[in-house]
């Protein structure tokens, strides 16, 4: 059974950091692409970064570039997500997500940025 | 970036209705297109990929159509389970974007 288990979400000051690890399992990861998504609370789905297989490839929305990092360990069966320069707005559940067209989907983290 | 946008952005439907919703994107996606049912508290769930194809396990009842700019998602006989919010995505180019969404409930 494919399954996704998203950790590192909670408080954080505006600038601080967070890493968020996704844990894949039931599947090879080294097979596939691997996105994050967010949702801000009360709204819609926001793509947030990608990685291609051996990670040599990685894109990212506007709003998180130079602040964000997608990166994976397909040893460890693991995607991440390092965070840095938090502003309120990036205050939202991220989920993990496995490509082709998003097929399976974590239960999500909640990452609040606050003073 | 490629803007997608659906309608209705809401719907009240019966048991047993037909829906349909609409999503079109600000350019030409070809066929990438991807819908997504969710519901309040949990993850998304992939329903269609490819405009058209069914993922795997999720029902005949869901079907989707379209190419370019154009695409619709129909529910063919609406039940308790469907009632949601439905997203549209399109994955031709980046960034990947989705739709605001279409939220589906009861009548």
């Amino acid at each position: 059974e494919v399954q996704l288990v998203e950790s590192g979400g909670g408080l954080v000051q505006p600038g601080g950091s967070l890493r968020l690890s996704c844990a894949a399992s039931g599947f090879t990861l080294s097979s596939y692409w691997m996105s994050w998504v967010r949702q801000a609370p009360g709204k819609g789905l926001e793509w947030v970064a990608n990685i291609n297989q051996d990670g040599s490839e990685k894109y990212y929305v506007d709003s998180v570039k130079g602040r964000f990092t997608i990166s994976r360990d397909n040893a460890e069966n693991s995607l991440y997500l390092q965070m840095n320069s938090l502003r309120a707005e990036d205050t939202a559940v991220y989920y993990c997500a496995r490509h082709i067209a998003f097929d399976y989907w974590g239960q999500g983290t909640l990452v609040t940025v606050s003073s | 970036d490629i803007q997608m946008t659906q309608s209705p952005s809401s719907l009240s439907a019966s048991v047993g209705d037909r829906v349909t919703i609409t999503c079109r994107a600000s350019q030409g996606i070809s066929n990438y297109l991807a819908w997504f049912q969710q519901k309040p508290g949990k993850a998304p769930k992939s329903l269609i990929y490819a405009a058209s194809s069914l993922q795997s396990g999720v029902p005949s009842k869901f079907s989707g159509s379209g190419s370019g700019t154009d695409f619709t998602l129909t529910i063919s006989s609406l039940q308790p389970e469907d009632f949601a919010t439905y997203y549209c995505q399109q994955y031709n180019s980046y960034p990947i974007t989705f739709g605001p969404g279409t939220k589906v409930d009861i009548k």
